[in-house]
């Protein structure tokens, strides 16, 4: 049974017109963590919720927003996508942040920008 | 990926033997994961190391040497679907930094 699901897992969108992906889990974890992974690059933190306190990393550009209504759901919107913005997007949930050996990856979203 | 250096790719024969090797910044430190990651899919969870060691796990096996700041994963019996990215990743500081991962090849 799925964890931590990302819809949709693939995105088109054009340059500059706002998108949100959407990430929710069935764990009931307090902490939800959105990562950026560009081809061939490491995963890139950045930010995440530790229940309602938002955590962003210092440097997520400005264009990057996330919000999260309740414990199961997490929003990430970009507000003026660039081409550079394409990558896949990785939710990720663990129990509390001092317990990161039960952090659980959801399939991610690939976003393309035309 | 922050100072977390490992190779960009090896190459290995199905039925062998492979190590990859993880190097890691050590200030803030509290464990070191390995992840497998198949293209354009997420990464899923191999191992996580806090103490010293060799952890073994099936096929799997990772070790830890913290004063060194030094990690390998160890992969037996190789098979075609071990072909994938392998990231090394530090939890420091409550968080999880990844390395660039190392692209592991299968020849048969």
């Amino acid at each position: 049974d799925a964890m931590v699901i990302q819809n949709p897992r693939y995105q088109v969108t054009q340059f500059g017109k706002p998108v949100t992906l959407s990430c929710s889990q069935t764990l009931n974890h307090n902490v939800m963590y959105w990562y950026q992974q560009k081809s061939s690059q490491a995963p890139k933190l950045l930010f995440h919720y530790y229940d309602k306190d938002f955590n962003n990393e210092a440097d997520t550009p400005d264009n990057f927003q996330s919000r999260r209504p309740n414990t199961s759901f997490c929003f990430l919107d970009i507000r003026s996508p660039g081409l550079g913005d394409a990558a896949m997007y990785l939710c990720a949930t663990s129990r509390d942040p001092g317990n990161l050996y039960e952090q659980y990856f959801g399939p991610g979203t690939r976003l393309t920008v035309t | 990926g922050q100072n977390i250096d490992q190779p960009t790719e090896m190459t290995a024969t199905e039925g062998a033997i492979v190590q990859i090797n993880c190097t890691y910044q050590t200030s803030g430190f509290n464990g070191l994961f390995w992840y497998q990651q198949h293209a354009g899919e997420a990464p899923t969870f191999l191992s996580y190391n806090v103490l010293d060691g060799l952890e073994e796990k099936g096929r799997f096996s990772s070790f830890l040497s913290r004063s060194k700041g030094y990690s390998y994963l160890l992969l037996k019996e190789l098979q075609m679907k071990d072909s994938a990215s392998y990231l090394c990743a530090s939890n420091r500081d409550d968080k999880i930094i990844f390395g660039k991962g190392t692209r592991l090849h299968i020849l048969p």
